[in-house]
């Protein structure tokens, strides 16, 4: 699996939108990226994932940039209640059933 | 639908006792995974388990066993404590990845916070 790259951590006011950058320079061209967060202690919540088109659902929005190499995880009106640790991850669908988790983006709502 | 249960929430033990952690989950998942994490630290696999009866190593297995009698059950045994096996402890499971279509997402349990004295 390809390594990923975050920032250790980031602010975001309340209500702005919160965007979190991943660098996954190596990333091979079957691996997905995918994104999950873990809010004090608690187990992690998938987010989103994606190959290499943009995806959105209620929670987020992801951008993967044309060569792959880099995401933005977007938070579109961030509250309180996403102050968490937001993990990247980068993973091949074939084969391989471990999820590599980094130490992630402390991300922190100012209010 | 409960999701992934884990089982007990909280545990205190010395150093050489042995104890058993319990993972359930009611979404009918051929996959199941037990993680550790440790302060600060992001989740490391110990073991996994791709269906009923066959289990494989992860990152960090020693000092762990698992067992996958039933499907809806992963267990993860400490035989003999230490503190450095003081953790916490995730369980999760998924739906078999597909060739050619998505991987499946791991839905995680609460979690059972373990300290070894």
């Amino acid at each position: 699996d390809a390594k990923t790259t975050q920032p250790p951590s980031m602010d975001c006011a309340e209500g702005r939108a919160a965007n979190l950058p991943c660098n996954h320079s190596t990333i091979s061209g079957n691996e997905y990226v995918y994104w999950y967060r873990q809010i004090h202690s608690q187990g992690p919540q998938y987010i989103i994932h994606g190959l290499k088109n943009n995806e959105t659902n209620e929670m987020a929005s992801l951008i993967i940039t044309e060569d792959r190499k880099s995401s933005t995880l977007i938070l579109p009106h961030a509250t309180l209640r996403d102050t968490a640790v937001y993990y990247c991850i980068a993973i091949s669908n074939f084969g391989n059933e471990k999820l590599t988790f980094g130490t992630g983006t402390r991300l922190t709502i100012i209010p | 639908n409960a999701g992934v249960t884990q089982t007990p929430k909280f545990r205190v033990l010395k150093t050489g006792q042995s104890m058993t952690l319990l993972c359930a989950q009611d979404m009918n998942h051929e996959y199941m995974y037990w993680y550790r994490q440790d302060p600060g630290m992001g989740l490391r696999l110990i073991h996994y388990s791709v269906g009923e009866g066959t289990t494989a190593k992860g990152e960090v297995p020693d000092g762990y066993n698992v067992s996958r009698l039933k499907k809806q059950n992963f267990l993860l045994g400490l035989e003999s404590a230490a503190p450095s096996q003081t953790s916490v402890y995730f369980c999760a499971s998924s739906y078999v990845p597909r060739r050619g279509a998505d991987r499946d997402t791991q839905y995680f349990g609460p979690g059972t916070r373990l300290t070894v004295l």
